[in-house]
């Protein structure tokens, strides 16, 4: 099943335009991630951020979590062309045994840049 | 720092074949997750690898069986294909952080 929920599903913007997806769940977390894809290829992993932050920037990305609210949102300023893709939030909880995270996806935005 | 790879790229099965997708881990990652998406939905978690045993299982029902291997590559067996197993079939590695590591995926067509 599906635990993160983005918003919107689509959306259109012109070039240089700054671009905001949300993106809810309903269970704690460890970590909420995202990635982004292309034309249903694999999935590029884009920023990490901990249950105990609230706030992370990479590059022309900013996403802030709010726990209390169990929401996310990922904010890409400046939007090119070259970011036209679809983008999942994706909220990982630790398994049980060892090893890694199991990650839960969203059904994702696709964002379209208009040049 | 070789990526994670998938074959094959595509396949086409009928209803009730069986297939193996095969996935090779980035080096140094002993944990491998398999993912299924179905066209305009996001990836849904199948299992987890983590040093040859399964280690945790989505919703997912027993004909959909793995294995991983000492070298960490890793296996997906798809038994008595149904026409809903057409998806984007996607692997990841990982190793001691977070971030997991998606090969190409492999596009599963049963008819």
């Amino acid at each position: 099943s599906q635990q993160g929920e983005e918003d919107p599903q689509a959306l259109s913007i012109q070039e240089g335009e700054n671009a905001t997806m949300n993106c809810s769940y309903k269970t704690s977390i460890n970590n909420l991630q995202w990635y982004r894809q292309n034309s249903g290829r694999g999935l590029v992993h884009l920023i990490l951020i901990r249950s105990n932050e609230r706030e992370k920037h990479s590059g022309r990305l900013r996403v802030t979590l709010d726990t209390s609210k169990k929401s996310s949102s990922l904010l890409i300023t400046a939007s090119r062309a070259a970011d036209t893709a679809s983008y999942f939030c994706a909220t990982a909880r630790k398994n049980s045994g060892a090893g890694s995270y199991q990650l839960t996806f969203g059904k994702g935005t696709k964002l379209s840049v208009i040049p | 720092e070789t990526g994670v790879t998938q074959s094959p790229t595509h396949l086409i099965k009928t209803r009730g074949q069986q297939v193996t997708l095969r996935c090779s881990s980035q080096s140094g990652h002993n944990t491998v997750s398999w993912y299924q998406q179905a066209l305009g939905q996001g990836p849904q978690f199948i299992f987890q690898y983590y040093r040859e045993e399964e280690n945790g299982r989505g919703n997912f029902p027993p004909r959909f069986s793995g294995l991983q291997f000492p070298n960490y590559s890793s296996e997906l067996n798809v038994n008595a294909l149904e026409l809903d197993d057409s998806a984007l079939y996607l692997c990841a590695s990982s190793g001691t952080v977070n971030e997991q590591f998606f090969g190409p995926g492999t596009r599963l067509t049963v008819l």
